[in-house]
Parts: C-alpha cells; structure tokens; sequence
C-alpha cells in the first residue's frame, strides 16, 4: 500500500494566522490527492480532490498544491470554524491510502 | 440531496460476524464507485474496501482481506459489508462513501453519519 506521511501531526495556531500542511507520498501518484476536513463527532468533509480542485461551498482561504510527490493544503487566513482535523488521502493506487492527520487547534 | 445512511452496527464477539447496510438515495446509485472507510476510535481514517459502479471490481486493505466483503444491490440502492472472523482491531466506526468520478478516484464527496461496530467479548 502507498504510504501517505502527514506533518505536522498537530498545530496550534490562531485566527488569521497562515498555515501549511504537508503531505509526501511513497510514491508518485501524479495528482490524484485529496484532503479532508473532520470535525470531532462528524464525517470528514472533501475540501479538495485532484491536489488543488476544491469542492463547491468551499471557502477560498483552502487552497491546495502539487510538487512532485509532496503535497500542501494551505489555509490562508484561520477562521474559528477551521480548527478540526485535516487528512490526506492518495486515490491513484487501490486500496486508497490516507495520512495519519493533522489536529489544528487554536492557540 | 444525496443521504447516505448506515445501519447494522453493534457488539460482537470476537471470531464473529456482522452485515453492515448503507441505503443511498438522492443520487443515482448504480454511476458511482462506493467504500467503506473506518475510524478506529481516537484514529485516523482507513480505506477498507471500494466497490466498482457495477460490482465487477472490488478492492481491500490488507487487513480486512479474506475476511470483509464489499458488495451492491443497484436495484436496492444499497451498499453491504460483511464481516466475518472480526477482530478487537476492528473495533472502529464504519463510514460508507459515495467516490468522485467515473474511477472513483477523485475523492469521497458524500458521507454517510457512520455506524460504531465494537468487538469485545
């Protein structure tokens, strides 16, 4: 199975603050990566498919890149309903392989 | 609106067996690729098994193989797993997933509420 490595693991941050996630692959999955939003008690939300494709209603501070086999969701100004738990998840090899996540919480 | 509701969760012992059911609606059930995806509790969230629109192909984490089934009533417009020999380690809440395009490989874009299955003797 293709390895997703996450970092940080966790993030404290404040509203308005700049923050960036990263996610490398153990190998090339062209584009095809995907991140969530989860919330505590809830289903994780799709943000973003195919490394910078975000889904519709999502707010425009998420954006997402590629370079390689490393990959970034960067959320440009924090609002208070960001902090929750971020996953990303490869989608080019079966079984689709997630990252182990990253827990944002305020500072 | 698309709903995707989980039912079949419970306690079981260990060596056991459990069918979870997921009903679909608001979407055409048969032009999707669906999974299910478990959330052990405190964890992250694991792929375990993905289903093509027809039920053709099906795919399983290693740790579910030989043991789970992925499987699909179009005309019920119903997703299965079943769950034979369970373990502790799969003690986890289970999420079914409606996946994005024609490959299903652009992301699950619809989820279900999750059902908790808990193994324990």
């Amino acid at each position: 199975d293709v390895q997703m490595t996450q970092s940080p693991s966790s993030l404290s941050a404040s509203v308005g603050d700049r923050v960036t996630i990263t996610c490398r692959a153990g190998q090339s999955i062209s584009t095809y990566l995907n991140w969530y939003q989860q919330k505590a008690g809830e289903a994780p939300k799709l943000l973003i498919s195919a490394a910078s494709n975000f889904q519709s209603g999502v707010p425009s501070r998420f954006s997402g890149s590629a370079s390689g086999t490393d990959f970034t969701l960067t959320i440009s100004s924090l609002q208070p309903e960001d902090f929750a738990t971020y996953y990303c998840q490869q989608s080019y090899y079966n079984p689709y392989t997630f990252g182990q996540g990253t827990k944002l919480e305020i500072k | 609106e698309v709903l995707l509701v989980e039912s079949g969760g419970g306690l079981v012992q260990p060596g056991g067996s459990l069918r979870l059911s997921c009903a679909a609606s608001g979407f055409t059930l048969s032009s999707s690729w669906m999974s299910w995806v478990r959330q052990a509790p405190g964890k992250g969230l694991q792929c375990v098994a993905n289903i093509k629109q027809d039920g053709t192909v099906k795919y399983y984490a290693d740790s579910v193989k030989g043991r789970f089934t992925i499987s699909r009533d179009n005309t019920k417009n119903s997703l299965y797993l079943e769950m034979n020999s369970l373990r502790a380690d799969d003690t986890a809440v289970y999420y079914c997933a409606r996946d994005r395009g024609g490959s299903g490989d652009f992301g699950s874009d619809y989820w279900g509420q999750g059902t908790l299955v808990t193994v324990s003797a």
